[in-house]
């Protein structure tokens, strides 16, 4: 069974340009979540979507990111200008709940953003 | 949200038992608590679950008083490959808005 995947793995851009990262959660998996980690920070949740809907992106930082989540699926994450400040590793997790309603999220190998 | 507060780091060595203990204060009546690993370069793997009491899997236990207010994971018989960043994170099931210390950098030596 496939896992989550990020795309891309790495990616350079410069200030002021806009940049799309895209998860593959696992499939039939209903919540899918975005966490970041800056540069020398601790990881930090950005938003979780229940299938296509948001359920909480209290998260994010400020109106440069935009989540979408097209029918459930995957999940992209634009930002849009991106700023120095945005460079990071970003993660992606899924997760289905399990029957005892513990759960276990599932994380992608991340996508490293550096804004030059 | 609960936070934790683990150690920022722990030596061993192979073939040894590894305790990594963490507070959790505040945690809620709904709180899990949950363990993950994370190498360099890779994102956060899922270790063990727990609520109460003790769990095991064929990775580790997790130990959890009566009080909950902390919990312990044990790695029996680390090896090298077990050198990673280990974090404990305490939540609700269904809100992942989980709160990511600076984990535990757990180094294991030959």
């Amino acid at each position: 069974e496939a896992g989550v995947t990020q795309f891309p793995s790495h990616s350079v851009i410069e200030k002021g340009q806009t940049v799309t990262l895209r998860c593959d959660p696992i499939s039939g998996h209903d919540n899918l979540y975005w966490y970041r980690r800056v540069m020398g920070k601790e990881i930090k949740f950005l938003l979780h979507f229940v299938k296509e809907s948001k359920q909480d992106e209290s998260g994010m930082p400020n109106n440069r990111f935009l989540a979408e989540r097209t029918g459930g699926t995957y999940s992209t994450l634009k930002v849009q200008p991106a700023e120095l400040e945005d460079s990071g590793v970003y993660f992606c997790a899924s997760s289905q709940v399990g029957e005892d309603r513990s759960t276990e999220a599932f994380f992608g190998q991340g996508t490293r953003l550096t804004v030059v | 949200l609960a936070k934790t507060t683990q150690p920022i780091s722990m030596d061993s060595y192979e073939g040894q038992e590894v305790n990594i203990t963490c507070s959790h204060n505040n945690i809620a009546t709904n709180d899990y608590i949950t363990w993950y690993q994370q190498f360099p370069s890779q994102g956060p793997r899922f270790i063990i679950q727990g609520y109460k009491t003790k769990v095991t899997n064929e990775v580790a236990s997790l130990f959890i008083p009566a009080d909950r207010k902390s919990s312990t994971l044990s790695l029996p018989r680390v090896s090298l490959s077990d050198t990673a960043v280990y974090y404990c994170l305490v939540g609700d099931h269904s809100n992942y808005q989980l709160i990511w210390g600076a984990g535990t950098k757990l180094i294991i030596k030959p």
